[in-house]
């Protein structure tokens, strides 16, 4: 089943934009961990945030985490039409579970 | 191998018919996991492996479906007597055991229509 949700489920911006997407998931974590997919595609892994951490930083990636609200946060900066994507968050449970729980994910169109 | 890799990439199946999804994850990876994504949504985990063992069996949505793992490598994910209800994307991850943030590497996937 599926972790929690993210908002919005699409988002259309255009280039030099920043693209804000949200997560929220319903259990404690270890790290939560951001995804892009390309249409037909595999995921590919883009940032990871442990529980102890609040924000960090990755090129034009920021990713916040509030555990308080179990909600976190991935601002992509600048955005580039090779941004297309969706993208999604995926918890890593604090029991050690192996499996990621992953998101409904966030369809980001950037328009050139 | 550089990635995960899986086959086949489309595989178009009539209904009650069985079919296995193989995946080859990246040499070393001690951990092997299924994943479903149906259209437009997230991914519903299925099954993980440590080795050859199946110590996470728990997403798996009924006894049609199956998976091994062979020789710590390769995978075979099994589905007997297929319902149009499985048609969807089926992605294959590794990780390194000794990743203790479990990031995990994607294939492209296998996409299954059930006719």
């Amino acid at each position: 089943s599926q972790q929690g949700e993210e908002d919005p489920q699409a988002l259309s911006i255009q280039e030099g934009e920043n693209a804000t997407m949200n997560c929220s998931y319903k259990t404690s974590i270890n790290n939560l961990q951001w995804y892009r997919q390309n249409s037909g595609r595999g995921l590919v892994h883009l940032i990871l945030i442990r529980s102890n951490e609040r924000e960090k930083h990755s090129g034009r990636l920021r990713v916040t985490l509030d555990t308080s609200k179990k909600s976190s946060s991935l601002l992509i900066t600048a955005s580039r039409a090779a941004d297309t994507a969706s993208y999604f968050c995926a918890t890593a449970s604090h029991t050690g579970r192996r499996a990621l729980t992953f998101g409904s994910g966030t369809r980001l169109q950037v328009q050139p | 191998g550089a990635g995960v890799s899986q086959s086949p990439s489309n595989k178009v199946t009539e209904k009650g018919k069985d079919v296995e999804l193989r995946c080859d994850p990246i040499s070393g990876h001690t951990a092997l996991y299924w994943y479903r994504q149906s259209l437009g949504q997230g991914l519903e985990f299925l099954i993980y492996f440590q080795g050859n063992s199946a110590p996470d069996k728990s997403g798996l949505p009924s006894d049609r479906f199956s998976a091994e793992r062979t020789g710590g490598s390769v995978s075979t994910l099994t589905i007997q007597r297929t319902q149009q209800e499985d048609s969807a994307v089926y992605l294959c991850a590794s990780s390194s055991d000794t990743s203790p943030q479990n990031i995990q590497y994607f294939g492209a996937g296998t996409r299954l229509s059930v006719l």
